[in-house]
């Protein structure tokens, strides 16, 4: 079965870019699904980030879209985020998850989440 | 803001049954899916769709939708089921997701 796996820093200097990395195993990132972003920030509910098909298409939250970079690597069967200009109100944990868009849309496999935190 | 709104807090009694609501304009025009989270842990897809369930979820979890509003049902709530419930949705666009703010079950 598909697995996801984040990877990243754990911690960032404010003002800086945050990257990610979501490794998938088990499956193709090349199937017809699409691969999103969410985070949580400590103690607070889950926010979309955006998300990206293998053809390169994306979305993004409005509220991130002038910050907000999500790609895909075909090569290496894995997507990632880069978000810049960071505050201290981007940590959080940060999951990447499989989506389906279309008929029905949902988020069926999860990664476990990596925290990262914006500090100096 | 979130453009799906879910009671902050749900209680119900061992062995009771619950509803947990998600409102939204979106919802007219998408079904919205339902995730457990416990603490620590990442969200779990519980329903999906009309009224769908991954393998492995338990048939006391069941989904449906009228008008504006999505509704997660727990039949016979067992003590594993205190968490966190999230609804998620496309918003009003169509092009974006949306998650409602939470709702926290209690299980007494």
């Amino acid at each position: 079965q598909v697995q996801l796996q984040e990877s990243g820093p754990g911690l960032v200097k404010p003002s800086g870019t945050l990257s990610l990395t979501c490794a998938v195993s088990g499956g193709s990132i090349s199937s017809s699904n699409w691969w999103s972003w969410v985070r949580q920030p400590p103690g607070k509910g889950l926010e979309w980030i955006g998300e990206i098909y293998h053809s390169g298409s994306t979305n993004y939250n409005p509220s991130l879209k002038s910050r907000v970079t999500i790609s895909v690597d075909k090569s290496k069967n894995q997507f990632s985020l880069k978000l810049s200009s960071v505050t201290a109100a981007d940590t959080a944990v940060y999951y990447c998850a499989r989506a389906m868009v279309g008929g029905n849309y949902y988020m069926d496999v999860w990664g476990k989440g990596t925290t990262v935190t914006v500090s100096s | 803001s979130s453009e799906l709104t879910q009671d902050p807090a749900v209680s119900v009694a061992l062995g009771q049954t619950v509803r947990i609501t998600c409102q939204g304009d979106s919802l007219r025009s998408y079904y919205a899916s339902w995730y457990q989270q416990k603490p620590g842990q990442a969200p779990v897809l519980v329903i999906y769709g009309k009224n769908n369930r991954p393998s492995g979820i338990p048939d006391r979890f069941s989904g449906s939708s009228s008008g504006n509003t999505a509704s997660l049902t727990i039949t016979g709530a067992q003590a594993e089921d205190e968490a966190d419930y999230y609804c998620n949705s496309r918003d009003s666009s169509g092009n974006n997701g949306v998650f409602g703010g939470g709702t926290k079950l209690t299980v007494l």
